[in-house]
Parts: structure tokens; sequence; C-alpha cells
């Protein structure tokens, strides 16, 4: 079965802007969390989605958001772009709420200049 | 405070020698997990690990959970260059997942 696909690959953005990912997770799985990936900081958890809904958040500021539609499909904003908003973000999908047990997207690559 | 330390954080060897890489903690978790990423790829979930004392293998990689469910350790045997990547280890907690920094592994041939 096709695994997770996020698109783009690779974005260039200039700072201000906003920009919008969007990630499709493998089919079933209901849940969907975002990531953001820099050299400085690792791994860095930025939300979760499951049945349209958030159930959990990072600690990201409020121009970092998402949505989940009815097929499970997720999309992630970022507003007023800075800086040190590039970086590599990975959606992961799994079944259930909640499981570190999941299954990652090849990542956005962004990168705000 | 990094929940998850990994370490060594640098390790480069040569093909055929055997490494160890840590992944420690203060918490209990319930499970952990490791993947290895590729430049340019997304992580991918090598093994979950769930009862404390746990030894699993995957070919050469073995992976054991500590007694008390807080650390975890990944073996690799006679290492090849196609096992280059970042090691990252991840639990959840409180409804969140969170990663280690992960361990780079270079292997020259």
């Amino acid at each position: 079965k096709a695994g997770v696909t996020q698109t783009p690959r690779y974005l260039i953005k200039t700072r201000g802007q906003q920009v919008t990912l969007s990630c499709s997770p493998i089919s079933g799985h209901r849940s969907v969390s975002w990531y953001q990936q820099t050299p400085g900081q690792g791994l860095q958890f930025l939300f979760e989605y499951f049945s349209e809904t958030q159930r959990n958040k990072g600690n990201f500021p409020g121009r970092f958001s998402g949505r989940q539609f009815s097929n499970s499909r997720s999309e992630m904003n970022v507003s007023t772009l800075e800086l040190g908003d590039s970086a590599l973000y990975l959606c992961a999908s799994s079944y259930l709420q909640g499981n570190t047990e999941a299954f990652f997207g090849q990542g956005t690559r962004l990168t705000v200049v | 405070t990094q929940l998850l330390e990994q370490s060594p954080q640098f390790l480069s060897i040569q093909e055929g020698e055997n490494l160890t890489v840590y992944c420690n903690s203060s918490s209990v978790f319930s499970s952990l997990q490791w993947y290895r990423q590729e430049p340019g790829e997304g992580p991918v979930l090598l093994v979950t690990v769930v009862t404390g004392g746990e030894v699993k293998k995957l070919k050469r990689l073995t992976f054991q959970f500590g007694d008390a469910r807080k650390d975890s350790s990944l073996h690799i045997t006679a290492a090849q260059p196609g096992d280059t990547g970042l090691y990252l280890c991840a639990g959840g907690l409180a409804g969140k997942s969170t990663f280690g920094d992960g361990t780079t592994l270079t292997v020259k041939p």
C-alpha cells in the first residue's frame, strides 16, 4: 500500500510570507503528526491530529497551525515566516492516536530567505 | 531538558566493526522505537520494544530495552556502509512523541 506522501518536497519562501504543506497518510491511518527537524534542535513535535481534531500540541508559536480533513489528509500552515523556520518538516501517520510507532513521509524542505 | 539522551552523538567506524549506541532517560516509557534516517528522507521505523529486558534482533541489529524501561541500546554487528545514517530513538509521554537528538553513524568502506 502507498506510504505517506508529502507535498511539495522543496519550497523557498521569503520572510513574512505564509506557507501551506500537505500530508496524505497511509490509507486507514487516522492520526497525523507533524515535526520540525533542524540540525540544531533535532526532531521537534509540532502537533497531532486524529479524526479531524488536534489532540496534542508542541511548544511552537501560534504562527504554526494545522488541520485535518475527513479523509485524514492534513495540512500545516506557517504564517509570517521567519528565517528560523527553515527546516525539514516531516509528517508521520499512525493508526492509533499518540502512537510513536509511526510511518514518516519524505518531508518538505522549507527554506526561508 | 532533553527527555531522551542519545550517545554518542557521532560515530565513524570502518566496515566490519561492531558498535553500540545508547538511548537514556530518567522517565519510564511504555515503549520505545528506533528509527534510521538517511539524508533528505524521513525516518524509517526499525523496531518497537515494549517489555523491560526485551531483546529484538533484526538481521545484524540487536535492540535491547532496559529492565526499568528507561533506556535502550542498539548494537550493530559487522557494520556495512549501508548502515550509515542517523539513528533516532523515540518514546511517548503524556500523549506527545519525543525523540532523541540521534546518533549519526558513518561506516567507511
